[in-house]
């Protein structure tokens, strides 16, 4: 079974739009994390969390919001989509937030904005 | 900042043929650093993690030392595999902060049969 879920696997969104990427993992991990991947740049850090509190922040818009509704949760909503939000976003979770914990991704969700 | 540099791709090997793929870092700080390997419509998997100077990881065959002096961490196999096609990516985690990840570029590897 899946121990990372993330839903949709796919999503067309037109620009202007809001849209709200799913994840749940069932690891019992205390650590989660937003990454996104573009053709333009590699896998690239966006949220971290632990115990449901933002830790560090490094998107440069507002417009991408983490939401942990639960432990075991963070959703990405993304409001304005733009075209060049088309990307993957992979979450991810860890143990604990800590440099030496292996970091554990799901399966992506691949976003396009027309 | 903190980045990782690693070879540029794609690599195309034949069956039975060695792999290096090189890594370099620069940080100031005294990181963890790992390998992933990605597969076609699949998130990165972890191949092993190297948290110390000197040590040297190690899964499936696949090998890396942490070089301190060097700052580098290269990925080698002795005999590669068709089914070793993939993505592999170098990453470094500092030890204060937000623990992210930080992945250089990505090296795609194609193994021919």
């Amino acid at each position: 079974d899946p121990k990372i879920i993330q839903k949709p696997k796919y999503l067309v969104a037109v620009t202007g739009s809001e849209k709200i990427l799913i994840c749940e993992q069932y690891l019992g991990h205390n650590a989660m994390y937003w990454y996104r991947q573009s053709a333009k740049k590699p896998l690239e850090f966006m949220f971290s969390y632990s115990y449901q509190k933002l830790m560090d922040n490094q998107t440069a818009s507002s417009r991408f919001q983490p939401q942990s509704s639960k432990k075991n949760h963070l959703d990405l909503q993304i409001t304005a989509l733009k075209p060049d939000d088309s990307a993957t976003y992979f979450c991810a979770s860890s143990q604990d937030a800590g440099s030496s914990y292996e970091q554990y991704f799901g399966p992506g969700t691949r976003l396009t904005v027309l | 900042g903190d980045s990782v540099t690693q070879t540029e791709g794609p690599v195309t090997l034949s069956e039975g043929t060695s792999l290096t793929v090189n890594c370099s870092y620069e940080t100031k700080q005294y990181p963890t650093l790992f390998w992933y390997v990605q597969y076609p419509g699949e998130g990165p998997q972890l191949l092993f993690k190297v948290p110390k100077a000197n040590e040297k990881g190690s899964n499936r065959g696949f090998e890396a030392t942490y070089n301190k002096e060097a700052t580098s961490f290269h990925l080698q196999k002795a005999s590669v595999q068709e089914s070793d096609s993939a993505v592999y990516y170098c990453a470094l985690s500092e030890p204060s902060g937000s623990w992210q990840l930080i992945f250089g570029s990505g090296t795609q590897l194609t193994v021919m049969p």
